[in-house]
């Protein structure tokens, strides 16, 4: 059963980057089709997809992050991790990591989180 | 982006009540819709994909339907263990989205 495990600082300064690493147990991250994604949870903006990463290094991003952001893998730690620039109080957030398979179900390709790593607190302040 | 609202944003209901929860998308989706529930303190967990495809090991008494821009969740008789917050999610095109949720109280 596969699970997914956050870990990084629980502060950052303003400006500075958010790091994040998300491991993977109980599979293999090279494995299957998936996705490997990262979300966040604040109380002022809900659930907010930030991006994905294949195996492969292909990337996804939310434009609404993306001048910020960069995801990236470690296929031999079994790993993935976030990074986001020039941080404000605004990205103080839960943020989880989550796998993200694609499956061909009923002539077209779907995908959806599942699992989930249970969530890592940052907070952005000085 | 596509745009999710839920309605309603919270409800209270007694045990063994039928409970249904909207969604609905700013365009059509498809079935590109997903369904979580988040229980306090815990990260979301996976119910139903793909509008109407319930996950493995999740109980028969939730269920999804509709298809292009409305949606539903129902709970077809609430137990205590359901107390939690419902999001929809939708995944036809990027960027990927999440409605605000539906609280779920039981009286």
């Amino acid at each position: 059963q596969v699970q997914l495990q956050e870990s990084g600082p629980g502060l950052v300064k303003p400006s500075q980057t958010l790091s994040l690493t998300c491991t993977v147990s109980g599979g293999s991250i090279s494995s299957g089709s998936y996705y490997w994604s990262w979300i966040r949870q604040s109380a002022g903006k809900g659930l907010e997809w930030i991006g994905r990463i294949e195996a492969s290094g292909n990337t996804n991003y939310n434009p609404s992050l993306e001048s910020r952001v960069t995801i990236s893998v470690d296929t031999s730690k079994n790993q993935f991790s976030l990074r986001l620039r020039s941080v404000t109080a605004a990205d103080t957030a839960v943020y989880y990591c989550a796998r993200d398979p694609f499956v061909f179900l009923r002539g077209v390709i779907h995908n959806w989180f599942d699992p989930w790593g249970q969530g890592s607190l940052v907070t952005v302040s000085s | 982006d596509i745009q999710l609202t839920q309605s309603p944003s919270s409800l209270s209901a007694s045990v063994g009540d039928r409970v249904t929860i909207t969604c609905r998308a700013s365009e059509s989706i498809s079935s590109y819709l997903n369904w979580y529930q988040q229980k306090p303190g815990k990260a979301p967990k996976l119910l139903i994909y793909a509008a109407s495809t319930l996950q493995s090991g999740v109980p028969s008494r939730f269920s999804g339907a509709g298809s292009g821009t409305d949606f539903t969740l129902t709970i077809s008789s609430l137990r205590p263990e359901d107390l939690a917050t419902y999001y929809c999610q939708q995944s036809y095109i990027s960027p990927l989205t999440f409605g605000p949720g539906t609280k779920v109280d039981i009286k």
